[in-house]
């Protein structure tokens, strides 16, 4: 028979708030790691990449932090809003092949 | 603008049917990718092709198979379809690893049901 799925995590926050979306990553050889959003019906979508030469980089609302020491990444969107609703998911890649290990995801609800 | 075509986004075929996904980019990417999606559990990566002829088993390879006879098309087939191969299957591609603007470009996915 089918498998039962796990709940996702999910992170509710206010419109117009901070949102924090945090993801640990397995394998410290990683050299490159992605965040992606997916809303409903749809393929995930790139928001933003840092390579594990850096620490920070930030886009247009969107900043991503990276722990390399504890193996930890993590998505800050500034000003929340109801189109950011979606499920994020982080991935890491090793190596030379562009292989994307994808984390389990966390679903995103803003509340007006 | 990349795009990554998934040839159906809705699929019911039933049990022992062999199945063929089709998937097609348009930006000359050297890898492509195909990926399940099921509540709970996240991407997990099936197959995977650095080249043409080319393919690499993923986590979860049981029960399917892959042809990439061209560049740009990479097709998932499942031999013998079964109940617990329903699922969202998600194709994405890529440029190999080296470069530096290496993020994979999904389609929109094709959700397949097995009765």
């Amino acid at each position: 028979g089918e498998s039962v799925g796990l709940h996702l995590p999910t992170l509710s926050v206010q419109e117009g708030d901070n949102s924090i979306i945090n993801c640990a990553y397995s394998n410290s050889a990683s050299d490159y790691f992605i965040w992606y959003k997916q809303e409903s019906g749809k393929g995930p979508q790139f928001i933003i990449d840092i390579r594990s030469n850096m620490d920070k980089r930030q886009g247009q609302r969107v900043t991503v932090l990276l722990n390399k020491t504890v193996k930890h990444l993590s998505l800050q969107i500034a000003a929340t809003q109801p189109g950011d609703s979606a499920v994020y998911f982080c991935a890491e890649n090793i190596g030379s092949q562009g292989n994307l290990i994808f984390g389990k995801g966390t679903k995103l609800s803003v509340k007006p | 603008d990349v795009k990554v075509t998934q040839s159906s986004r809705y699929l019911v075929k039933r049990t022992g049917e062999k199945v063929f996904l089709e998937c097609v980019q348009d930006m000359d990417h050297e890898n492509m990718f195909w990926y399940r999606q099921d509540p709970g559990l996240g991407l997990r990566l099936i197959y995977f092709s650095y080249d043409v002829k080319m393919k690499e088993k993923g986590d979860i390879p049981e029960g399917y198979s892959v042809s990439r006879e061209k560049k740009e098309r990479f097709s998932l087939i499942l031999e013998s379809a079964s109940t617990n191969q329903t699922s969202m299957y998600l194709c994405a591609s890529s440029f190999e690893g080296a470069r530096e603007d290496t993020e994979a470009f999904f389609g929109q996915g094709t959700r397949l049901t097995v009765v």
